[in-house]
């Protein structure tokens, strides 16, 4: 299966700041996807990040919180903006290739102060 | 909609067996199988598509229930590296490749 190498692996950010989490992978993959997954909690989809187009949010997400880009094939960056204590969570990238079985990335575990 | 796994938690000795299931009140497509240890990604344990079939990985193995939209894990002869958070994915109907995952069973082996 596709490496795929996330950065940073944690951070800690005051509050009202944004952080940028990269994800690439080391093969081109069709599908990349953003988790989000809170303390002991189960993994919610943030959104599909589309090659050369703009993201396909869930519900709950939108594209001013969280903007994300993917440029190519192996790459997408999720943004946290404006963050808030409320933010602290572990976010992960995840790619497939269509009708494969998705991957994930080692995730970006992030605490907001 | 989040489907409901069962149990929550299990506790087990090694050697024992035992069944995670997961269950979505909507027409699936597949159902996606992960197991994630503390502080690690969810790791893929396997796939079953729609058409009731059933898959084997080691010790390992699931069904899927088409008419019912349930899937079962069963974990057999259990080893202390079976321990972790078992996560059920479902796919709906239709095939979009978004899943969405239940809330997870920590399954925890003992020697």
């Amino acid at each position: 299966s596709a490496v795929i190498s996330q950065k940073p692996s944690r951070d800690i950010c005051q509050r009202g700041t944004s952080l940028t989490i990269q994800c690439q992978v080391d093969s081109q993959v069709t599908m990349m996807f953003w988790y989000r997954q809170q303390p002991g909690q189960s993994l919610t989809l943030i959104a599909t990040a589309n090659q050369g187009s703009e993201a396909t949010y869930e519900s709950g997400f939108v594209i001013d919180k969280f903007p994300i880009s993917r440029p190519n094939l192996t790459f997408s960056t999720l943004t946290v903006s404006n963050m808030s204590p409320e933010d602290s969570s572990i976010y992960l990238c995840s790619v497939s290739l269509g009708n494969q079985p998705q991957h994930f990335g080692d995730g970006t575990r992030l605490s907001i102060l | 909609q989040q489907p409901v796994q069962s149990p929550q938690a299990v506790i087990l000795r090694e050697g024992e067996d035992a069944v995670i299931n997961c269950s979505s009140s909507k027409a699936l497509y597949s159902v996606h199988w992960y197991r994630q240890k503390h502080g690690e990604a969810p790791v893929f344990l396997m796939i079953l598509l729609k058409g009731g079939e059933q898959k084997g990985h080691d010790k390992i193995s699931a069904s899927f229930n088409e008419k019912k939209q349930q899937s079962s894990l069963y974990l057999t002869a259990s080893q202390l590296s079976y321990s972790g958070t078992y996560f059920c994915g479902t796919e709906p109907g239709g095939s979009n490749y978004k899943l969405t995952f239940g809330k997870g069973t920590l399954l925890t082996v003992n020697p």
